[in-house]
């Protein structure tokens, strides 16, 4: 059972547009997130994290919204650019999982010149 | 290059054999994580160490799965009487764990990731 769940396996956006990436939990118990993207041949790589006890974090063209109540979280990109095209992964620890993360299935982006 | 190496970085072998592959963390870092991916999944936990201790393993580490990190510096991952099902990209990570921050601020913090090793089992 996937306790961290990215529903739209790929995404398609026009540069200078926003892209807004979905993610969905599962277990209550998780108190922080954070995305990661991964270009090909690539190891994973940070991007932007947030608290349970926070409602958004920003950071330069990144925002990451959470809805606790909804078990639900976003990343928004804007302006898109094409270098943002890669996976993104959304990840979750917390509860019985302690420091250890939770990653989703991914989501692709693809940014369009 | 200070971040996250690992070798090698693919490896093609036949049912039965056994493999290893090597992590290097970013020297200062304390902790360091094994994670298997598989096509169109994200990356799924296998084990961590805190120095030279093993601390958690994750169920999906069989038996045939082993992983040691003697100095506390670098790792090795070694599975014995590799199956196709373990075809896999395997992926190591470190971060550097500060028991003396708060709760929230410790808990998850970036974990960097090395390039990984694709294993294929034929």
């Amino acid at each position: 059972d996937q306790q961290v769940k990215q529903n739209s396996p790929s995404l398609s956006v026009q540069e200078g547009r926003i892209s807004i990436l979905n993610c969905d939990y599962t277990n209550s118990m998780f108190d922080y997130f954070l995305w990661y993207k991964k270009y090909p041949a690539e190891g994973p790589t940070f991007l932007i994290s947030i608290s349970s006890i926070k409602d958004k974090n920003e950071d330069g063209r990144f925002t990451v919204f959470l809805n606790k109540s909804a078990k639900h979280l976003s990343l928004h990109i804007v302006p898109s650019q094409p270098g943002d095209s890669a996976v993104y992964f959304c990840a979750a620890s917390g509860g019985n999982y302690g420091q250890n993360f939770v990653f989703g299935p991914g989501t692709r982006l693809s940014v369009l010149p | 290059d200070t971040g996250v190496s690992q070798d090698p970085r693919h490896k093609i072998t036949k049912r039965g054999q056994n493999v290893t592959f090597r992590c290097d963390p970013i020297s200062e870092h304390n902790r360091l994580y094994w994670y298997r991916q598989t096509l169109g999944q994200g990356p799924e936990f296998l084990t961590y160490f805190q120095n030279e201790a093993q601390l958690e393993k994750s169920r999906l580490l069989s038996d045939r799965f082993s992983a040691e990190r003697p100095k506390g510096s670098f790792s090795t991952l070694e599975i014995q009487r590799t199956e196709q099902g373990d075809s896999a990209m395997y992926l190591c990570a470190s971060r550097r764990h500060d028991p003396s921050r708060p709760v929230v601020g410790r808990r998850g913090g970036e974990q960097f990731f090395g390039p990984g090793t694709r294993l294929t089992v034929l």
